[in-house]
């Protein structure tokens, strides 16, 4: 099955460090990955959408400056909390899709726990 | 309105049992997508079951499957046989727009088995 490695799984960090979490889908091709962030017991929260070789697309109230996303390739995409404060301390996950129809389901990634002290 | 409703925030279920999670959706679209996710305490978010909007058979998937109903617009997951395992958070997405790249997920059931 499709298999999205997202790296690292965890991370604690002083305030006002920068912090850049991968997305790799490794075994197929992903034109499109998607960034959530996701309060405890509550659902995901798109963030923004990576298309490869364009510019990301996010949703409405996301900080484009404070979550840069590269999608450089057709297999990596990256979210870089810039200058983290503890209010950005949450479960970040990745997705990512392979080119086709209705029928394909997001493969996520495990997700990355960032704790900023 | 919102796409994806997920009326139970938590559900019980005992031990081989089955259970019913509920979900409804709302799409103007002809063709879409739905599936369910588990995602248990360790974060990672797993793919269960799909159902196309043209598919006229309920998917099914060992023990899951979806009971669709597509006049009423839901999609509920059905587990047969609970396992102790099968304790997560549940959650229903859909699939549309043109290029079908629109995801929506619903707020999630917490499922608890026990033994």
């Amino acid at each position: 099955g499709a298999v999205v490695s997202q790296h690292p799984s965890r991370v604690i960090c002083k305030s006002g460090t920068s912090v850049k979490i991968e997305c790799r889908s490794l075994d197929f091709q992903a034109t499109t990955m998607f960034w959530y962030r996701q309060f405890p017991k509550q659902s995901l929260m798109l963030m923004a959408t990576s298309n490869e070789g364009s510019k990301a697309t996010y949703e409405q109230g996301v900080e484009k400056d404070k979550f840069l996303i590269n999608h450089a390739s057709l297999t990596l995409s990256t979210l870089t909390v810039t200058s983290a404060h503890p209010e950005d301390s949450s479960f970040y996950i990745c997705s990512a899709i392979e080119t086709g129809g209705r029928n394909q389901p997001q493969h996520f990634g495990d997700g990355t726990r960032l704790s900023i002290l | 309105a919102q796409k994806i409703t997920q009326t139970q925030p938590g559900m019980f279920v005992q031990e081989k049992e089955a259970v019913t999670l509920d979900c409804t959706y709302d799409t103007s679209d002809q063709s879409y997508g739905l599936f369910w996710y588990k995602q248990p305490s360790s974060g990672e978010m797993i793919f269960l079951i799909y159902q196309g909007s043209y598919d006229e058979q309920n998917a099914t998937e060992g023990r899951y499957s979806l009971n669709f109903q597509k006049a009423r617009k839901s999609a509920n997951l059905v587990i047969s046989a609970s396992q102790l395992g099968d304790s997560a958070m549940y959650f229903c997405a859909m699939r549309e727009g043109s290029n079908f790249n629109k995801f929506y997920f619903g707020s999630g059931t917490k499922l608890n088995v026990k033994p």
